[in-house]
């Protein structure tokens, strides 16, 4: 099975600041990665597949990218809203997450 | 807009099991595929599987193979998750979601509670 590993498990950072998001898989996942986003109490959130597709209604300040085993998820200008936990999931090879990044503010 | 509704919280005793449904809307039903997620307390959010909305025909998450049974009512757009031999650690929130790679739409997930 392949491995999703997050870090950091948890970011603090203030709001304007630019926020990257590490995500490593246990072996090559050819891009198929996507990126979600979990608000307290709610379900969550397609921002972003295939790596670095982001999706309809995204703020542009989010953004991906990588390959091979390696990938990352930006957020340019950090906004209060985006206070949330944050899920890396491959669908190359079975279907894993990552144990999740918590993104809070400073 | 595309809606996926889930049935409320369960309270189940061990050994039991349970059948949660999540009825789709907003688009043809048996286009895309419904996967069924984990999440427990922890925050740790695992695939379960996946039903063909339109076959019928199912995938599973090795883990979960004899644990969930995935089935579809095409005439109500609903698909239902049974989980059997309840345990502690089936307590989660479990979320229908469409398709069986993107998840890009998610149901409001539903607690399972399992105890005696």
């Amino acid at each position: 099975d392949i491995q999703m590993t997050q870090s950091p498990s948890l970011l603090s950072a203030s709001v304007g600041d630019r926020v990257t998001l590490n995500c490593k898989a246990s072996q090559n996942i050819k891009k198929n990665l996507n990126w979600y986003q979990q608000k307290l109490g709610e379900a969550p959130k397609l921002l972003i597949d295939y790596t670095n597709n982001l999706q309809t209604g995204i703020p542009s300040r989010f953004s991906g990218s990588g390959s091979g085993t390696d990938y990352t998820l930006t957020i340019s200008r950090l906004q209060p809203e985006d206070v949330a936990t944050y899920y890396c999931y491959q669908y190359d090879s079975g279907r894993t997450f990552g144990g999740g990044t918590k993104l809070e503010l400073k | 807009q595309v809606q996926l509704h889930q049935s409320g919280a369960e309270l189940a005793k061990p050994d039991s099991a349970v059948k949660l449904s999540c009825k789709a809307s907003g688009y043809i039903f048996t286009t895309y595929y419904i996967s069924w997620i984990k999440q427990t307390t922890g925050q740790a959010l695992e695939y379960i599987g996946h039903i063909n909305t339109g076959s019928g025909r199912t995938n599973y998450n090795e883990k979960f193979k004899g644990k969930a049974t995935l089935t579809v009512d095409k005439s109500a757009s609903t698909v239902f998750m049974q989980l059997s031999s309840l345990t502690p650690d089936d307590s989660a929130v479990y979320y229908c979601t469409r398709r069986g790679d993107l998840f890009d739409y998610w149901g409001q997930g539903v607690m399972v509670t399992v105890s005696s």
